[in-house]
């Protein structure tokens, strides 16, 4: 079985400071492993992934994901954070079987506030 | 084209209407999902197609149908359904291997009255 926790329900930080949200992950199988955003009554979009190739993910917006096979991790970083960052944030996973697996496995989602 | 469009954006129904909301993707994906997400939670996967066929059903009640057309195009029918129903419904496609990830819809949001 996979699962996934994001370790922060709320993160708020000051505009142009570092960005940190937390998620570990459990899956029996090689990971895949992906970061979306979700900006107010929108849809979801796709921030970066992770499929078994570096272990630093650079995405979207200045936003990169380190992978840890050893914490179990995929924490999600930006230097400096801009307004138009605050959204919910999720952390999603799903399984490298081999075979067809149609299911992404969700975090619950850290809401990210930047204050200016 | 890189997008998944979805219509309409905002729908407003009665208890005993029928409507039906739409998906449509021109990236060759071959598999499409319906996700229905309420407020300040995470999406939970209603529907799964792949390559045209209802591949996954999981456990949504009847008053929710879904329709694979083609490979472009995916449906939700809904017929009386319960102000508990409304939400945000996404849609979403992918490659048969989700290593890619999804690419979501931007959504309608439901309400029943």
């Amino acid at each position: 079985a996979q699962s996934v926790t994001q370790l922060d329900s709320h993160v708020s930080v000051s505009e142009g400071t570092p960005v940190l949200l937390r998620c570990n992950y459990s899956s029996s199988y090689s990971p895949s492993l992906f970061w979306y955003v979700q900006h107010p009554n929108k849809g979801l979009q796709l921030l970066l992934k992770y499929t078994s190739a570096a272990t630093l993910v650079k995405g979207i917006n200045g936003f990169e994901a380190e992978f840890k096979k050893s914490e179990t991790s995929f924490h999600l970083t930006k230097p400096s954070a801009h307004m138009s960052d605050a959204a919910e944030y999720f952390c999603v996973v799903t399984l490298n079987s081999g075979g067809s697996n149609y299911k992404l496995t969700f975090g619950k989602g850290t809401l990210l506030t930047v204050n200016p | 084209d890189t997008e998944v469009t979805q219509t309409p954006k905002h729908l407003v129904m009665g208890m005993t209407n029928k409507k039906s909301l739409k998906c449509e993707q021109h990236m060759g994906h071959r598999a499409m999902y319906w996700y229905k997400q309420k407020a300040k939670k995470p999406p939970e996967l209603m529907f799964v197609y792949s390559y045209e066929k209802l591949s996954i059903n999981e456990s949504v009640p009847s008053r929710f149908s879904p329709e694979c057309p083609n490979s472009s195009l995916l449906n939700l029918h809904l017929h009386a359904l319960q102000p508990e129903d409304s939400a945000l419904y996404l849609c979403a496609s992918s490659q048969t291997s989700l290593n890619y990830g999804y690419t979501f819809g931007s959504g309608t949001r439901l309400t029943v009255v």
